[in-house]
């Protein structure tokens, strides 16, 4: 079982660009929740998806934007990319159908510099 | 406001003792408590997790404990090693979906 991967490893962008960032749930997870990571910061929920919807948004603006294949795989856009959005962005599943497993299992993250 | 907060940045202590962290959180009424632990660089691992209705649960050398009415969940690692050197972050659901918030983390740092 690989567990969550996510890609890329890390990314370099400047100001104003725009990002995608993948994830692929551990097999048999259909929810992808996000979030971002801020040096020295707790991680921050940024949205959940479920059924290929978006289910539960955090408080980001909309610049962040995010998609679930029917595969259950997800990825997490951010346009015009502002300095502050530098952090470790992290991709986390469960399996919604199965209650009894509230822990998140999270990938190992995409490290996105801001210049 | 809704806040989390986690006991000092960063607790030393010496190999074998037990370390004891704290998280105390304000204007939430969740349903369970869960503890996770991050090495540089690398994404949470999940540890424990506690219900409401549960006091305290064990894990090999670990120990988390639950008072809803005090709002404050304590971590404790018996026999603490220098492999237990990490950053742990308490993280509280908000509702049926699974939705985390976490806590700042506390750095924990065993020295032999």
């Amino acid at each position: 079982d690989a567990g969550v991967t996510q890609s890329p490893t890390h990314l370099i962008k400047t100001r104003g660009q725009q990002v995608t960032l993948r994830c692929s749930p551990k097999s048999g997870h259909d929810t992808v929740s996000w979030y971002q990571q801020a040096l020295g910061q707790g991680p921050q929920f940024i949205f959940q998806y479920y059924e290929e919807e978006e289910r539960q948004r955090g408080n980001f603006p909309d610049r962040f934007s995010g998609h679930q294949y029917p595969n259950y795989s997800s990825e997490l856009n951010v346009n015009a990319l502002l300095l502050g959005d530098s952090a470790l962005y992290l991709c986390a599943s469960n399996p919604t159908r199965d209650r009894s497993y509230n822990e998140q299992f999270f990938g190992p993250g995409t490290r996105l510099t801001v210049l | 406001s809704q806040k989390i907060e986690q006991n000092s940045e960063a607790l030393n202590i010496q190999e074998g003792k037990t370390a004891t962290l704290t998280c105390n959180y304000t204007n939430y009424s969740p349903a369970y408590l869960q503890w996770y632990r991050q090495d540089p660089g690398r994404g949470p691992v999940f540890l424990l997790l506690i219900r409401e209705n549960e006091k305290e649960k064990r894990k090999e050398r670990l120990k988390v404990t639950f008072d809803t009415t005090l709002k404050q969940s304590l971590f404790h690692i018996t026999a603490s090693q220098p492999a237990d050197s990490a950053t742990y972050l308490c993280a509280l659901d908000v509702g049926d979906t699974d939705k985390l918030i976490f806590g700042t983390g506390t750095r924990l740092q065993v020295f032999p």
